[in-house]
């Protein structure tokens, strides 16, 4: 089902430490997952992405892990920039095909100078 | 990567007025878009998908009278909020999947910010 949070939990980094966002998603049968990056009064902005039968992809400065056992999707970010601070949303789709994407409640990282 | 142009980026209006939002995908097709609206420090919440020339399908719960969409044509999908009042401040974002070789991203537009005094 969809998972919308009441609460953005938020991730304070050092600047140059890496990152790692959680999300935990709800349908077994998604087959595709997306993370996106939304700026304040922006919308989101695409990152990476991952299919079922992938476990790791690697981005620039990026990577994505999937483990469909405990649908548990992660986000890590490598030398944490301040232009990386933002919130960022796990999207998954439930069905093969034009189907919209349900997202996560989201994770806002405030990276520190 | 695909572009969606979303316009206004932001607009103040009078209570009971109507307001029209634009997404335009400018280097693609998009058969589908999708419209979400999101409140502040919260997610993004679908309305409804939009499907060119036909009817659009609404979540429920969202006010398809209120919430008018209209899909004309390939690329281009409107939003009128009608008869607008405080409560339907908020952020608009509409989004459109490009498709072809199981491309399945969806790419969002820059979102309308909806005041209605």
């Amino acid at each position: 089902g969809e998972s919308v949070g009441l609460h953005l939990p938020t991730l304070s980094v050092q600047e140059g430490d890496n990152s790692i966002i959680n999300c935990a998603y709800s349908n077994s049968a998604s087959d595709y997952f997306i993370w996106y990056k939304q700026e304040s009064g922006k919308g989101p902005q695409f990152i990476i992405d991952i299919r079922s039968n992938m476990d790791k992809r690697q981005g620039q400065r990026v990577t994505v892990l999937l483990n469909k056992t405990v649908k548990h999707l992660s986000l890590q970010i490598a030398a944490t920039q301040p232009g990386d601070s933002a919130v960022y949303f796990c999207a998954e789709n439930p069905n093969s095909g034009n189907t919209p994407l349900v997202f996560g409640k989201g994770t806002r990282l405030s990276v520190i100078a | 990567g695909a572009v969606v142009s979303q316009h206004p980026s932001r607009v103040i209006c009078k209570s009971g007025t109507s307001v029209k939002i634009e997404c335009r995908s400018l280097d693609f097709q998009a058969t589908t878009m999708f419209w979400y609206r999101q409140f502040p420090k919260k997610s993004l919440m679908l309305m409804a998908t939009s499907n060119e020339g036909s009817k659009a399908t609404y979540e429920q719960g969202v006010e398809k009278d209120k919430f008018l969409i209209n899909h004309a044509s390939l690329t281009l999908s409107t939003l009128t909020v009608t008869s607008a009042h405080p409560e339907d401040s908020s952020f608009y974002i509409c989004s459109a999947r490009e498709h072809g070789h199981g491309n399945e991203k969806l790419f969002f537009g820059s979102g309308t910010q909806l005041s209605v005094l």
